[in-house]
């Protein structure tokens, strides 16, 4: 089985514009949770789709959006980009009833000068 | 209130020895706990886990142990190998959670050295 993939692996934007970020699950997994990964920081949970929709979201502003399609990929968004959105974002995907047990991507790193 | 703890942010090991690696936690309803493993340039991958019913989960060189009076579980790696160098994050489900929400700690850089 394919792992979870994410594109692009790299990218640069400049502050004030906007990104998409896209992510496909592993076949069969329907949940798909967002993660940003910054030094210091450690993971911190974006939000989690199921079946299209928003299952689970955290502690981000709403310039941070996601949405999941009828095949389960994934794509998130951030616009009015910041400095401090510089960060890898990785992407997992999980089987329904088992999604403690989380499949992550490569992820996207993302950088804003 | 919802947070874990890696109080390390790096451990060095000699090859063959132990590894324990610790992690904190603040709220005694989290039920379950894993470890992931991160190599640059990847994702995490699952490592191991254990229920809040268990003090004691062992896969193979793995085995993390769980003290819920303290609020503590470490992670053992016996004996260590280079191969193991990576970040390690313990991570526990939310507790208002209905999906797949992990809260992690910050990680610990283990470095095995030969």
């Amino acid at each position: 089985k394919a792992g979870v993939t994410q594109t692009p692996r790299y990218l640069i934007k400049t502050r004030g514009q906007q990104v998409t970020l896209s992510c496909s699950p592993i076949s069969g997994h329907r949940s798909v949770s967002w993660y940003q990964q910054t030094p210091g920081q450690g993971l911190q949970f974006l939000f989690e789709y199921f079946s299209e929709t928003q299952r689970n979201k955290g502690n981000f502003p709403g310039r941070f959006s996601g949405r999941q399609f009828s095949n389960s990929r994934s794509e998130m968004n951030v616009s009015t980009l910041e400095l401090g959105d510089s960060a890898l974002y990785l992407c997992a995907s999980s089987l329904p009833g088992q999604t403690y047990e989380q499949y992550f991507g490569p992820g996207t790193r993302l950088t804003v000068t | 209130d919802q947070q874990v703890k890696q109080n390390s942010p790096s451990l060095s090991v000699q090859e063959g020895r132990i590894s324990i690696l610790n992690c904190d936690y603040t709220n005694s309803m989290f039920d379950y706990f894993l470890w992931y493993k991160k190599y640059p340039a990847e994702g995490p991958t699952f490592l191991i886990s254990i229920s809040s019913i268990k003090d004691k989960n062992e896969d193979g060189r793995f085995t993390v142990f769980l003290n819920k009076s303290a609020k503590h579980l470490s992670l053992h790696i016996v004996p260590s190998q280079p191969g193991d160098s990576a970040v390690y994050f313990c991570a526990a489900p939310s507790v208002y959670n209905q999906g797949g929400k992990l809260i992690f700690g910050q990680g610990t850089e283990l470095s095995v050295k030969p």
